[in-house]
């Protein structure tokens, strides 16, 4: 079983709607996080959390909103959703532990589209 | 966090060895060298990350300058399979307890591998 998943893998929503995308991961790590990625660009950072009772914004958190429920999981929100948050998105776990090391594991990616 | 430099593609021979370069010239002497890979549209996945020695693990190489303002990802025997986008991304390693976290994304370089 992958250590990080995503769902749903796919979702087609039109614009106005509101839409959850979920991550859980098994890894037990404490930092949890959500990137968008459009074509041909490279990763943005949406929202962080470094532990269940921390929560952060990235650079492009407008329009989103997140909750962590738990240690293992952590959703993403589009209150209402607009034709250009079409995106393939990720969520990404980490634990830098003792080192000084905070290598983040990629989930498979949910393809959002807004019509 | 330091800007790194890539090529924005390169080939390679299957079986051959695949050398990747990346400068980070404005690298800060706290700053790591990761190296992630994203097969189309995956998530990406962790290669190999160093400080100034030399790192190898079952997957790359990673040889940084003395001066640690470039470094080369190596695949020893690259496969069809290697064929990705390959991003190399400098940044303050975070410890437990610290407040960093994110990793910068550029456009990195699409390596194919043709047999």
């Amino acid at each position: 079983d992958a250590d990080v998943t995503q769902t749903p893998r796919n979702r087609i929503t039109k614009t106005g709607k509101r839409i959850m995308l979920e991550c859980s991961q098994t890894k037990g790590h404490d930092r949890m996080y959500w990137y968008r990625q459009d074509p041909g660009l490279g990763l943005r950072l949406i929202y962080y959390s470094f532990d269940v009772k921390d929560i952060n914004k990235g650079e492009i958190s407008d329009g989103y909103s997140v909750s962590r429920q738990a240690q293992a999981k952590f959703s993403l929100s589009l209150e209402s959703a607009i034709p250009n948050q079409t995106a393939l998105y990720f969520c990404a776990t980490s634990d830098p532990g003792g080192s000084y090391t905070d290598t983040q594991y990629f989930g498979p990616g949910t393809r959002l589209t807004v019509l | 966090d330091a800007k790194t430099t890539q090529p924005p593609s390169m080939d390679c021979a299957e079986g051959r060895a695949a050398n990747l370069p990346c400068n980070h010239s404005t690298i800060s002497g706290n700053e790591y060298v990761y190296w992630y890979r994203q097969i189309h549209s995956q998530g990406p996945q962790y290669i190999i990350h160093g400080l100034k020695n030399n790192e190898t693990n079952e997957m790359a190489s990673l040889i940084i300058t003395e001066d640690r303002k470039s470094s080369t990802l190596i695949l020893p025997h690259a496969t069809l399979r290697d064929t990705a986008v390959y991003y190399c991304i400098v940044r303050v390693a975070a410890r437990r307890g610290s407040t960093l976290g994110r990793l910068y994304f550029g456009r990195g370089t699409q390596l194919t591998v043709w047999p």
